[in-house]
């Protein structure tokens, strides 16, 4: 058990809905991630937050947001959503000081039909 | 976009065999990680090894890292059924904490 938790375990839903995908990382990490892993993308980063803060973007659609909480818990949102966006959805999180080993959640199962 | 490529793909073993994976990077790194994923499940870290660093151990575990070929390679020695999973390399690279991802190696040990 990593310490990160992820709710929902799985979603299904239709194409053109939005879902909000839930994040709490491990106790005491500052800075949370999320990634998308799908077969034809492999394993991509999407987006990091650090303290409440935007810290780095990769490759996040604009149908895609994220936020982090002053309780430090993070949401995904997902909107617009297509059949493409089918993945598994991790949240990972990381100390505040390096070497910023990851820790992943058991993440959430996104099925748009 | 997939920083590393790993080879091979897929690897089939029998229990108590060794089972070495490569990882091949483009850019220079900050450190290397390398994880596991049970089948559809959380990934789970395995090891880090800083760009410093040449090769280090954990358990069963030996890692190395070669910076001038950008390629690092993960030992699993005396394998056991319990390890059958898909395993990744990820890169830290400078500007950022984000990890970049391999493709991946599927490990099958069979009893």
């Amino acid at each position: 058990d990593s310490g990160v938790t992820q709710t929902p375990k799985h979603l299904i839903t239709a194409t053109g809905q939005r879902v909000t995908l839930r994040c709490s990382p491990r106790s005491g990490d500052l800075s949370v991630y999320w990634y998308q892993q799908s077969l034809d993308q492999g394993l991509q980063f999407l987006i990091q937050y650090y303290n409440g803060e935007e810290r780095a973007k990769g490759n996040i659609l604009e149908r895609f947001s994220a936020q982090q909480f002053p309780d430090l818990h993070s949401e995904l949102n997902l909107s617009s959503l297509e059949l493409g966006d089918s993945a598994l959805y991790f949240c990972a999180s990381s100390s505040t000081t390096g070497p910023y080993e990851q820790y992943f959640g058991p993440g959430t199962r996104l099925t748009v039909t | 976009s997939q920083q590393g490529e790993e080879d091979p793909q897929a690897l089939s073993i029998q229990e108590g065999e060794n089972a070495t994976m490569n990882c091949s990077y483009k850019t220079s790194i900050n450190n290397l990680q390398w994880y596991r994923q049970n089948s559809g499940r959380g990934l789970v870290h395995l090891i880090l090894i800083r760009s410093n660093e040449r090769e280090k151990h954990s358990g069963r575990l030996r890692v190395t890292l070669d910076t001038s070929k950008k390629s690092s390679s993960l030992l699993i020695t005396a394998s056991r059924a319990a390890d059958t999973a898909s395993y990744f390399c990820a890169t830290l690279t400078g500007g950022g904490n984000k990890l970049t991802f391999g493709t991946g190696t599927q490990l099958k040990v069979e009893l």
